[in-house]
C-alpha cells in the first residue's frame, strides 16, 4: 500500500524567511503524481503545487518550489519569502496514474506558523 | 478555475437522525467524486469514491449502510449519514475530478462540519 509520511508535525518560520517542509512516500509504482495542499483555518483545501513523477525538473509556483528526489522517494516543499498568509496546515499527497479513478493518499500534515 | 460547492457548511443534528451533504461541480462535469473525513488536527481519510451512474467504492472500514453515497449526475454527489451518532461528528470534505480523467486535478468543496448531539 502507498503511504505518505510527514515527519514534522509543526514548523515555524519568520516572515520573509525560507522554510522547507519534508515529505517521503512509499510506492512500487513508477508513474504517479505528488501534491502539496494547503489547508488554512477556513479548512478549504488549496492546491499549492503538483509534480509528475516522470518529470525530472522540480515544479515551481512563484514562492513555492519542490525538491523531488524520485530514487529517495522524497518530495519536500520550499516556501521562500514567507508571508503571514502562508500559515496553515500543509499536506503532502500522492496518487497513481491510472485510466480510472485514482485516489489521493494524504500525509499527516505539517502545521506551519509564520511569525513576525 | 473549477468550483466545487458543498452544502451545508455546518450542520447540528440529534442522535438518530439522518443528514444529507451535497457536493456539486458548478462549471465542469465531475466523472469522479471522492468523500473524505477529517477529525480535528488529523489528516483527510478517504471514505469512498463515486463514479457517475455506478455504485460507490468504499474504503476498508467504512460502513456503506451508514454512509450512503449517490452520484446520480455528472454534477452532483450526495453523502447521507444515516442514523447519526456522536462518533460520526467530523468534518466531511468532497472533491471532484472532471474530464479528462488523466489531468489528475482535484477540486475540493469547502467542507461540512457535522456535529451530532
Amino acid at each position: 500500500a502507498q503511504t505518505v509520511t510527514q515527519s514534522q508535525p509543526e514548523m515555524s518560520v519568520q516572515e520573509a524567511e525560507t522554510v522547507t517542509l519534508s515529505c517521503t512516500y512509499d510506492t512500487s509504482e513508477s508513474d504517479y503524481y505528488l501534491f502539496w495542499y494547503k489547508q488554512p483555518p477556513s479548512r478549504q483545501m488549496i492546491l499549492v503545487i503538483r509534480q509528475e513523477a516522470y518529470k525530472q525538473q522540480n515544479a515551481t509556483e512563484n514562492r513555492f518550489s519542490v525538491n523531488f528526489q524520485k530514487a529517495a522517494k522524497s518530495f519536500s516543499l520550499k516556501i521562500s519569502d514567507s508571508q503571514l498568509g502562508d500559515a496553515a496546515m500543509y499536506f503532502c499527497a500522492y496518487t497513481i496514474v491510472t485510466g480510472t479513478a485514482s485516489k489521493l493518499t494524504f500525509g499527516t500534515g505539517t502545521r506551519l506558523q509564520v511569525t513576525l | 478555475g473549477a468550483v466545487v460547492s458543498q452544502h451545508p457548511s455546518r450542520v447540528i443534528c440529534k442522535s438518530g437522525t439522518s443528514v444529507k451533504i451535497e457536493c456539486r461541480s458548478l462549471d465542469f462535469q465531475a466523472t469522479t467524486m471522492f468523500w473524505y473525513r477529517q477529525f480535528p488536527k488529523q489528516s483527510l481519510m478517504l471514505m469512498a469514491t463515486s463514479n457517475e451512474g455506478s455504485k460507490a467504492t468504499y474504503e476498508q472500514g467504512v460502513e456503506k449502510d451508514k454512509f450512503l453515497i449517490n452520484h446520480a449526475s455528472l454534477t452532483l454527489s450526495t453523502l447521507t449519514v444515516t442514523s447519526a451518532h456522536p462518533e460520526d461528528s467530523s468534518f466531511y470534505i468532497c472533491s471532484a475530478r472532471g474530464r479528462p480523467a488523466y489531468n489528475e486535478k482535484l477540486f475540493f468543496g469547502s467542507g461540512t462540519q457535522l456535529s451530532v448531539l
